[in-house]
């Protein structure tokens, strides 16, 4: 089925560094999500991107949708401790909203 | 608007025991999942539907059931709780405008413990 790579697992960094990872995929999608779990709650959508090549921006939060519609990356520029969470990659095709999830990054910032 | 609700947040179930994982939407989304999360594993689609009556086996259906009687509500069902359903349980939902499907909106989690 289809998998989504997703890199790197785990980043410990400074407060006011930047952040990038990035999701990789044999498969073609039509649209990519990236999301924010917080411990104990569900995950929440951060930013949707729909077209290849688009890049979108939430705040201090980047994203794009690869020209190659096999991948997406996300950069967080000037982190701060609320930062602190797994990110989620998710593709998405087809006819029924199906999602496929990436294995998370866990980002932790320290102050 | 409360969005996606989940009950229970928690609950601990004996091996063989059963019990079904309420979730209830108030956006009037079409589209609704199950999914579970494991360390380290990201999030396993479990069951989805399209709309009322309509239901499909995601991609780790074994030992659940589901069902979507009415566009609010989409109850996920264990039969025979084994260990290997120890996991966190998200349901969500999502909406369809045209050719654009929106990101879902996730409830906060059922964390089921099988012993």
């Amino acid at each position: 089925g289809q998998q989504l790579n997703q890199s790197p697992q785990s980043m410990f960094i400074q407060e006011g560094e930047d952040v990038s990872m990035n999701c990789t995929s044999s498969s073609i999608f039509n649209t990519w999500l990236w999301y924010k779990q917080d411990p104990g709650e569900g995950p929440v959508l951060l930013i949707a991107l729909y077209k290849a090549g688009e890049l979108t921006s939430n705040g201090r939060l980047t994203a794009q949708f690869g020209i190659t519609r096999k991948d997406s990356f996300l950069n967080i520029s000037a982190s701060i401790p609320s930062d602190v969470g797994i990110y989620f990659c998710a593709g998405g095709s087809g006819n029924t909203g199906k999602l496929i999830f990436g294995q998370g990054t866990t980002l932790q910032v320290k102050p | 608007n409360a969005g996606v609700t989940q009950t229970p947040k928690f609950r601990i179930l004996k091996i063989g025991q059963s019990m079904t994982l309420q979730c209830t939407q108030d956006m009037n989304h079409n589209y609704m999942y199950w999914y579970r999360q494991d360390p380290g594993m990201g999030l396993k689609l479990i069951y989805y539907s399209v709309g009322a009556g309509i239901t499909d086996k995601g991609e780790v259906p074994n030992g659940y059931n589901v069902s979507r009687s009415t566009t609010e509500d989409f109850p996920l069902r264990l039969e025979l709780a084994a260990p290997s359903q120890t996991s966190v349980y998200f349901c969500a939902s999502s909406h369809r405008d045209r050719s654009l499907y929106y990101g879902y909106t996730f409830g906060s989690g059922t964390r089921l413990t099988v012993v």
